[in-house]
């Protein structure tokens, strides 16, 4: 099946810094990816809608501002967390369908972010 | 919006017993289901989904059914295993041609003992 790939797995940062997430399709093209953050034990809850070519929609509740997110070419979205902060610390994942296709997300391996 | 709500949040079988897992959605309009296994700290992978002009889907070990009409969905693994033992999330959306939001149920934490 179709892979996602992101970029990094884990990664700690000090509070007031910016972490980049990557997410890639690795063997298809992804007009539309979403992005999503899990807390522990808990449900993954959608914060964004990336769009190639075009700025990203956000759920409500969700700060662009403060999650940027960039889909500069058909394989590839970014999620910023700007001045991140300890509450900030969750699992993002993010999970594309196959352009034109209507069913199946790919899911990615999701990227731990913990923010000290 | 959507709201998806699924029970039980916890299910404990014994190895070779089957196990059940059901959502209810809110949205008419839904008609995609799918259902995703989550094991620690990786992303949800996708093991069975349904549309709605079915009432019912099987895969080897696994089933789901559909209700419209009641706008529930449950989904069925048979002959458990410990290698089963992880959290499922069902999930519901419509379908809009070139991608849809998933709106997930709570999650269901499942262990399979031997």
């Amino acid at each position: 099946g179709a892979v996602v790939s992101q970029h990094p797995s884990w990664v700690i940062c000090k509070s007031g810094t910016s972490v980049k997430i990557e997410c890639r399709s690795l063997d298809f093209q992804a007009t539309t990816m979403f992005w999503y953050r899990q807390f522990p034990k808990q449900s993954l809850m959608l914060m964004a809608t990336s769009n190639e070519g075009s700025k990203a929609t956000y759920e409500q509740g969700v700060e662009k501002d403060k999650f940027l997110i960039n889909h500069a070419s058909l394989t590839l979205s970014t999620l910023t967390v700007t001045s991140a902060h300890p509450e900030d610390s969750s699992f993002y994942i993010c999970s594309a369908p196959i352009a034109g296709w209507d069913g199946e997300l790919f899911f990615g391996e999701g990227s731990r972010l913990t923010v000290l | 919006g959507e709201n998806v709500e699924q029970h039980p949040s916890t299910l404990s079988v014994q190895e070779g017993d089957s196990a059940v897992i059901k959502c209810t959605y809110s949205d008419s309009a839904s008609n995609y289901f799918p259902w995703y296994k989550q094991e620690l700290g990786k992303g949800p992978q996708l093991i069975i989904d349904i549309r709605s002009n079915v009432g019912e889907k099987k895969d080897q070990r696994i089933a789901v059914t559909l209700n419209k009409t009641a706008k529930h969905f449950s989904l069925h693994i048979t002959e458990t295993q410990p290698e089963d033992s992880a959290v499922y999330f069902c999930a519901a959306s419509i379908l809009t041609g070139g991608g849809n939001k998933l709106t997930f149920g709570t999650g269901t934490q499942l262990k399979v003992e031997l």
